[in-house]
């Protein structure tokens, strides 16, 4: 019930393409989803983060998708550039933030 | 602000030899995190201190681990002995708070173990 799963492991997208990664949780207690992002040879860094009490957060072109009910959030990357290709995780806490495993994004130019 | 600062970024070492990874968090920040990434196993959090005490070492993996926090700005995590299975990148993150608060994460140890 603790786990947070991820999807893709990987994803590949043209530029200017729409990434979309998905996560799922169980714990109903869970109150922040917060979204990382690494690139290699750094540690993760927060991109953007939700609580539950909205169903969409944008900042830029990055949006986190909500939906309580089906216990999942996303996140969607518009106009995808190169720069963005890092691995992103997804989390959820309500006092220990679990991490999903993490997705390796790749945008081709 | 300096962020979280850790060394050294490499080590390589052999088996059994006594290994210590250091982490200075942000000044100010009240919580230091202790993680291990590796391909297989992702991020796993090993320890974390609130204001300089150990809360939860639930995820160190034996004995072997071992980590301190003598002050505010200073934690080690040491290994001993080490194993090839502990080769990993380490991370140390510090937050201004816990619940809800984003963590800060230092670039990190790659560990080595011959």
């Amino acid at each position: 019930q603790q786990q947070v799963k991820q999807s893709p492991q990987s994803l590949i997208v043209q530029k200017g393409g729409i990434s979309i990664i998905n996560c799922a949780y169980e714990n109903t207690a869970f109150d922040y989803f917060p979204w990382y992002q690494q690139f290699p040879g750094k540690g993760p860094a927060l991109l953007i983060a939700i609580r539950p009490d909205v169903s969409e957060k944008k900042e830029g072109r990055f949006t986190i998708s909500f939906n309580k009910s089906a216990k999942q959030f996303s996140l969607h990357i518009m106009d995808s550039q190169p720069g963005d290709s890092a691995t992103y995780f997804c989390a959820a806490s309500r006092s220990q933030l679990i991490w999903g495993a993490g997705t390796k994004l790749i945008i081709k130019p | 602000d300096a962020g979280v600062i850790q060394s050294p970024r490499h080590e390589v070492t052999e088996m059994g030899q006594e290994v210590t990874l250091r982490c200075k968090p942000i000044s100010g920040h009240d919580y230091l995190f202790w993680y291990r990434q590796t391909m297989m196993r992702g991020l796993e959090l090993l320890i974390y201190f609130n204001n300089n005490v150990p809360i939860d070492d639930s995820g160190m993996p034996e004995d072997r681990f071992s980590a301190k926090m003598p002050n505010a700005s200073f934690s080690t995590l040491k290994i001993q002995p080490s194993e090839p299975r502990d080769s990993a990148v380490y991370f140390c993150a510090s937050s201004f708070g816990r619940d809800g608060q984003p963590q800060h994460f230092g670039d990190g140890t790659r560990l080595s173990i011959l």
